[in-house]
């Protein structure tokens, strides 16, 4: 079975700062990670895959096997990053797929 | 729109009650998933239909049902409703099964089981 941990419900940072949002992760097969974001008022959206090795409005988020973890970084904060941020775990199988998600953390970018 | 939508958007009904939720798919995507999103708790996922058969189940109750439609909208059954029933029902939509990861999510459809 695959879970997903994120151990902070609420991170609150100064703008400019560096932010890390942290994910691990437990899965017996091949990984794939992505981190969904959702502002105020809109749709649950994704933000970025590790397969994609991009940045994203400023974050990265590197996998790492070792650590099963997947943290969201961004070395300097901005208030409209504001938002509730959900990493998210993909096991396919052949018949369908799923994502499993994590409980999510509430950013707070405060000026 | 060609978004995925949801509907009703809010719903409140009491205990024992059946209500029933629909999704209407982005315009092209095939797959559709449910998740449920209580207090305290992240989304849950329900199941998923892929061209109108079931092809990953989650955690579903067995007083919840589903299905997809040839039209490919989806409705999701709730019935015999609990207080505990009460949450966010998320619907999600994808071209295939998951290949790049990327779902579309509607707005939901909050229930309150009174």
């Amino acid at each position: 079975a695959q879970r997903v941990t994120q151990p902070e419900k609420l991170l609150s940072v100064f703008k400019g700062a560096p932010v890390e949002l942290k994910c691990n992760y437990s899965y017996s097969g091949s990984p794939e990670l992505f981190w969904y974001v959702q502002y105020s008022r809109q749709r649950l959206q994704l933000l970025l895959r590790h397969i994609s090795r991009e940045s994203i409005k400023g974050f990265t988020a590197d996998l790492n096997k070792g650590e099963t973890s997947f943290h969201l970084k961004k070395p300097f904060a901005q208030e409209e990053d504001s938002a509730m941020y959900y990493c998210a775990l993909s096991a396919r199988k052949t018949s369908g797929s799923r994502l499993t998600f994590g409980e999510g953390t509430q950013l707070t970018v405060n000026p | 729109d060609s978004g995925v939508t949801q509907t009703p958007k809010h719903l409140i009904t009491a205990t024992g009650q059946r209500v029933t939720l629909r999704c209407s798919p982005r315009s092209g995507d095939l797959s559709v998933y449910w998740y449920q999103q209580s207090l305290d708790q992240g989304l849950q996922f329900l199941i998923q239909y892929y061209n109108g058969e079931e092809r990953a189940k989650g955690n579903i109750l067995e007083r919840f049902s589903a299905q997809q439609f040839p039209d490919l909208h989806s409705e999701l059954n709730l019935s015999s409703l609990e207080l505990g029933d009460s949450a966010l029902y998320f619907c999600a939509s994808s071209k295939g099964t998951l290949g790049t990861g990327e779902l579309f999510f509607g707005e939901g459809s909050r229930l309150t089981v009174l």
